[in-house]
């Protein structure tokens, strides 16, 4: 069965400083990873996704991901954080060994910046 | 790129009550839908998904049920609501026009709709 862990429920950055948001993978096959951003009572946004090739992805507002696949993982980073930048952040992952209809999220991490 | 509408947005009702929320999507045809429920702001569960009319998958076992009557419209129900099912729902729909693959395509959400149940 496809599962998405995100190990921190919250993380907590100054201004200015670097940014990771963790996220582990856990699917038969070769995965398609997302992370989406949710903004409060708000549906969620595409941020960027791998589909396979380079390991690392760039996608909306500054943010990139690293796919490594010996570590099963895809954690979200972005270089220097704005206060902006604080939201929900989800991962996801989808096989098309389960007929690549089902996009399984995982439990969000929320992302605090400080001016 | 399609848009997805859903109502109502916000709906408070009591418990026994019976549940309806509506989504229907612009921009695409014959789409797979998704019903997510977000709990206390938090991760989101797939509760539905289909992949045609009349066709609906379960993903939990629970209060709840689907249906698809048109090629763009799905629909959440209960008969009798219970305090658990007070959450935030949205419905999700692929983007195809964005990859060859159907897995890669990214998933183009509702602006939710908000139940709480008293």
């Amino acid at each position: 069965a496809q599962s998405v862990a995100q190990p921190e429920d919250q993380v907590n950055v100054a201004e200015g400083n670097p940014l990771t948001v963790k996220c582990t993978y856990s699917v038969s096959g070769n995965p398609y990873l997302f992370w989406y951003v949710q903004y409060p009572n708000r549906g969620l946004q595409f941020l960027l996704k791998y589909i396979t090739g380079d390991n690392l992805v760039k996608g909306s507002y500054g943010f990139e991901a690293e796919f490594n696949k010996s570590q099963t993982s895809f954690h979200l980073k972005k270089p220097s954080a704005l206060v902006s930048d604080s939201a929900l952040y989800f991962c996801a992952v989808r096989s098309l060994n389960t007929g690549g209809f089902k996009t399984i999220f995982g439990a969000g991490t929320r992302l605090f910046v400080k001016a | 790129s399609q848009t997805i509408h859903q109502w109502p947005a916000t709906l408070v009702q009591p418990v026994g009550s019976p549940l309806s929320l509506e989504c229907t999507v612009e921009g695409t045809s014959n789409p797979n839908l998704y019903w997510y429920r977000q709990a206390a702001g938090r991760g989101l569960q797939l509760l539905f998904y289909s992949v045609g009319i009349g066709q609906i998958s379960s993903e939990v076992p629970q209060n709840l049920s689907a249906s698809r009557p048109q090629d763009r419209q799905f629909i959440l129900s209960s008969k009798k609501l219970l305090l658990s099912d007070s959450g935030f729902y949205l419905c999700a729909c692929p983007e195809w026009g964005q990859g060859i693959l159907s897995g890669a395509n990214v998933l183009t959400f509702g602006a939710g709709s908000r139940l709480t149940v008293l």
